[in-house]
C-alpha cells in the first residue's frame, strides 16, 4: 500500500523567508504527484502537479516542486513567502491508474508579517 | 465553469441516525471521489465513482456507501452514525481517470455526530 509522509507538522516563517516542505512516498510503480493547499476557511486547491517529464515543476503563486525518483521525494519550495501563504499544505500521491489520492499528514505553515 | 458543489455544508446528527451527502461535480467531469478529513487521521480516501461504477474503495466499514447517477452527481451515505464519523467530507471531481487525471475539490460537508 502507498504511504506519504510529510516531514514537518508545523513551520513558522517570517515574510520573505524561503520555504521548503518535504514529502516522501512509498510506492514502486508509476505515480502522479501533487501538492494541494488549504487556506483558512477555504477548500483544497491544487498548487502543482507532476505527471512525467521535467522533474522540476512550477505551480501557482510562485511555488515549485522537484521530483527526485531515486529518493521517492517531491519537495515543495517557494523562494520568498508572503503572509498570504499561511495555510496547510498537503502532498498527495496517485498511482498512474485510477484516481485514488493518498495524502500526507499535512504541514501547517504560518508566515509572520 | 462552476466548481464542485456539496450540499449540505453543515450537518448535525445523532448517533445511530443515517445521513446522505450530495456532490455535484464540475460540468463534464465523470469521476467523483470522496474523502474524509479529520484532525487525527488526516485525509482518507473513501471511494471513487466513474461513469456510475465504483472503481475503488478505501478501508472504511460497510456503513459508508455511495452511488453515482447518470448525470455524474454523487451521493454518499453513512448509516448507524458513530461519534467518530464526525469529520469534514470532501468530494473531488475529475474529467478523466488514471494517468494525468487532476482532481478538484469541493468545499466539503462538515458532519457533527452528537
Amino acid at each position: 500500500a502507498q504511504s506519504v509522509s510529510q516531514h514537518n507538522h508545523h513551520v513558522i516563517l517570517s515574510e520573505a523567508a524561503s520555504l521548503e516542505l518535504g514529502c516522501n512516498y512509498s510506492y514502486g510503480g508509476t505515480v502522479n504527484l501533487f501538492w494541494y493547499v488549504q487556506y483558512p476557511g477555504q477548500h483544497l486547491q491544487l498548487l502543482l502537479k507532476y505527471f512525467s517529464g521535467d522533474p522540476l515543476v512550477k505551480g501557482i503563486k510562485g511555488f515549485e516542486a522537484e521530483f527526485i525518483k531515486s529518493k521517492f521525494s517531491f519537495n515543495l519550495r517557494k523562494p520568498s513567502v508572503q503572509w498570504s501563504d499561511t495555510a496547510e499544505y498537503f502532498c498527495a500521491v496517485k498511482e498512474a491508474a485510477g484516481n485514488k489520492l493518498t495524502f500526507g499528514g499535512g504541514t501547517r505553515v504560518l508566515v509572520k508579517p | 465553469k462552476a466548481g464542485v458543489t456539496q450540499t449540505p455544508r453543515y450537518l448535525i446528527k445523532t448517533r445511530g441516525q443515517q445521513v446522505t451527502l450530495s456532490c455535484s461535480p464540475i460540468s463534464g467531469h465523470r469521476s467523483v471521489s470522496w474523502y474524509q478529513q479529520t484532525p487525527g487521521q488526516g485525509l482518507q480516501f473513501l471511494f471513487e465513482y466513474f461513469s456510475e461504477t465504483q472503481r475503488n474503495k478505501g478501508n472504511f466499514p460497510g456503513r459508508f456507501s455511495g452511488r453515482q447517477f447518470s448525470n455524474s452527481r454523487s451521493e454518499m451515505n453513512v448509516s448507524t452514525l458513530e461519534l467518530g464519523d464526525s469529520a469534514l467530507y470532501l468530494c473531488a471531481s475529475s474529467s478523466t481517470q488514471g494517468e494525468s487525471a487532476e482532481q478538484y475539490f469541493g468545499p466539503g460537508t462538515r458532519l457533527t455526530v452528537t
